[in-house]
């Protein structure tokens, strides 16, 4: 069965530094992956997907995520962290072609002012 | 647009009653998306619908659980009876295609 792994379930930064969140998945096929936020109190907004291409993407606020296929791996990064990236963020797969979105279990990032 | 719309935004009930939570997605979208998200779950699956249609509803806890979408622009989310351990944040999702999701602004069900 398919899974997504987010390695980190919280993580805490000082504004202005560099963010790496992970995600593997397990799914050996062609897939199609997301990365969406939830800010404290509200619900998931997509911040970057891939589907195909180049496997680096650019999403909304400055951040950006790696599909690296041999690694499985479609890790988020932002290189400056603003206290207003304090919320839950959430990695998904789902196959192409497939009916079933599967979600990690999320990552809350805090960063202090 | 005005997005995937859900009522009521809070909900508190009694162990036992019934509770109905609605969905209104958005235009367009032929894929409607139920999830129940908690601290000790994170976020899960419940059922799905592809033009008015359940396709999977094997997340559906069990059988107190029960979803409907009588037509393309409504659907609902039934427990009955309603459990304290049902309390959560329930979210919505509609999608053109099977894996781009908008969500709506969630339900939060309290069971007390």
């Amino acid at each position: 069965a398919q899974s997504v792994s987010q390695h980190n379930h919280h993580v805490i930064l000082s504004e202005a530094a560099s963010l790496e969140l992970g995600c593997n998945y397990s799914y050996g096929g062609t897939v199609n992956l997301f990365w969406y936020v939830q800010y404290p109190g509200q619900h998931l907004q997509l911040l970057l997907k891939y589907f195909s291409g180049d496997p680096l993407v650019k999403g909304i606020k400055g951040f950006e995520a790696e599909f690296i296929k041999s690694k499985f791996s479609f890790n988020l990064r932002k290189p400056s962290v603003q206290w207003s990236d304090t919320a839950e963020y959430f990695c998904a797969v789902v196959r192409s072609g497939g009916f079933k979105t599967i979600f990690g279990a999320g990552t809350r990032l805090f960063v202090k002012a | 647009d005005a997005g995937v719309i859900q009522s009521p935004r809070h909900e508190v009930t009694e162990m036992g009653q019934e509770v109905t939570l609605r969905c209104k997605p958005i235009s367009g979208h032929d894929y409607l998306f139920w999830y129940r998200q908690t601290m000790m779950r994170g976020l899960e699956l419940l059922i799905y619908f592809n033009n008015n249609v359940p396709i999977d509803d094997s997340g559906m806890p069990e059988d107190r659980f029960s979803a409907k979408m009588p037509n393309a622009s409504f659907s609902t989310l039934k427990i009955q009876p309603s459990e304290p351990r049902d309390s959560a944040v329930y979210f919505c999702a509609s999608s053109r295609d099977r894996s781009l999701h908008t969500f709506g602004s969630g339900t939060r069900l309290t069971v007390v």
